[in-house]
This record gives C-alpha cells, sequence and structure tokens, in this order.
C-alpha cells in the first residue's frame, strides 16, 4: 500500500519568501511521484513529477521538487512566492506498475500568500 | 490539444435517485481515472479504465460504477444516492502509460438533497 503525508494543511508566505511544501511518502516498491495545484472551483493541475530519472525536478511555474529516497520526501519549493501561487496543492503517489492512472493524493496543503 | 471536459458541472439530485456523469479525454489518452473529492475524505480513487476495460478499483461500494467507449470517452454512474455522496467528482485522463501523469477535468460538483 501507499501512503501520502502532507505537513502542514496550511502554509502562509509572504509575496517574494521562500515557498516550502513538504510532502512525505511511504512505498513498498520505489514510486512515481507529483505535485498538482488546485485552484477554487477547478480540477488538479499537474506542477511536476518524478517518474526515476533526475532526482530534482523542474516545473511549471517557477515550482520544484527533489527526490530524496533516504527520507521519503518530495518536498515542493519555489523561490519567490506570488499572489497568483495562492492555491491548494496536492502530493501524490503513484505504484509504477499499477501506472500513474491510480494515484493516492495527500490531504493537501493551502497556500496562502501575503502581500 | 483540448483539455479533459466534463459535464455536468453542476447537478442536484435527491436521496435515492441516480446520476450519470460524462467524461472526454485529452485526444489519444486512453486511461480515464475518477476521483472523488470531499472536504472531509480529500481525494478519493474511484476507479481506472483503459481500453474500455476496468484496469484499477477503490474502495466504494457498487453503487459506484463506470464504463469506457471505444473512443475513451468514460460514464460514471451512481445509483440510490445517498447524502454523503455529495462531492466533486473529478476525472483525469492519461496515456495509460506507468510514467503517464494525469490530466484533470474541471470536475462535476454534485449536491445530494
Amino acid at each position: 500500500a501507499q501512503s501520502v503525508t502532507q505537513l502542514g494543511s496550511h502554509v502562509s508566505v509572504s509575496e517574494g519568501a521562500l515557498v516550502l511544501l513538504r510532502c512525505n511518502y511511504s512505498s513498498s516498491v520505489p514510486p512515481y511521484l507529483f505535485w498538482y495545484v488546485q485552484y477554487p472551483n477547478q480540477g488538479l493541475q499537474l506542477l511536476l513529477k518524478y517518474t526515476s530519472a533526475a532526482t530534482l525536478v523542474k516545473g511549471i511555474n517557477g515550482f520544484e521538487a527533489e527526490f530524496k529516497k533516504s527520507e521519503t520526501s518530495f518536498h515542493l519549493t519555489k523561490p519567490s512566492a506570488h499572489m497568483s501561487d495562492a492555491a491548494e496543492y496536492f502530493c501524490a503517489v503513484s505504484d509504477p506498475a499499477t501506472n500513474a492512472g491510480k494515484s493516492t493524493f495527500g490531504d493537501g496543503t493551502t497556500l496562502t500568500v501575503k502581500p | 490539444k483540448a483539455g479533459v471536459t466534463q459535464t455536468p458541472r453542476y447537478l442536484i439530485k435527491t436521496r435515492g435517485q441516480q446520476v450519470t456523469l460524462s467524461c472526454s479525454p485529452i485526444s489519444g489518452h486512453r486511461s480515464v481515472s475518477w476521483y472523488q473529492q470531499t472536504p472531509g475524505q480529500g481525494l478519493q480513487f474511484l476507479f481506472e479504465y483503459f481500453s474500455e476495460t476496468q484496469r484499477n478499483k477503490g474502495n466504494f461500494p457498487g453503487r459506484f460504477s463506470g464504463r469506457q467507449f471505444s473512443n475513451s470517452r468514460s460514464e460514471m454512474n451512481v445509483s440510490t444516492l445517498e447524502l454523503g455522496d455529495s462531492a466533486l467528482y473529478l476525472c483525469a485522463s492519461s496515456p495509460g502509460t506507468a510514467a503517464g501523469a494525469q490530466y484533470f477535468g474541471p470536475g462535476t460538483r454534485l449536491l445530494v438533497l
């Protein structure tokens, strides 16, 4: 079985500050990992994915995440927050053997950006 | 390419009724997955269809069912609706390969009264 834990259901940063959203996973096999963003009344948008290639993954809108096997973590970062980054962020894990069509999601982290 | 589309966007039903939701995936994508999103339970996987066959299934009762057509479009049906079925139902399409990420539609918001 796989699971994802997102530490901190709410994170607040000032505009221009570093964004750090934490994600730890549990998986019995080498996983595929994803970060998604959801704006109000919308579906989820893929930010980036890790599929066993480079451990540092760059995504859209200036976000990146680093896969650390020893820490079972896949934290999402952005050097400088923008007001438009305010949204809910989800970390997800899938088993490559059952493909990415079945993902297990974390509970989400709501990011607030203060002016 | 056009994104994932879901219809209808909003739906109000009463307990005991049934409902059918529709999802059109991105052109060329063969996998369609369905998720239920609620404030209390978060995002929960319902099932995945690939080439008209259910490939993965979550832990939902049999009242929840789905199907996929030859053009990859998918429908989800919920019979005998309960108040707890009120949720945002999200459809996601992907190429169907192991490394393929999912692309989500805007969702159908179902309210059961």
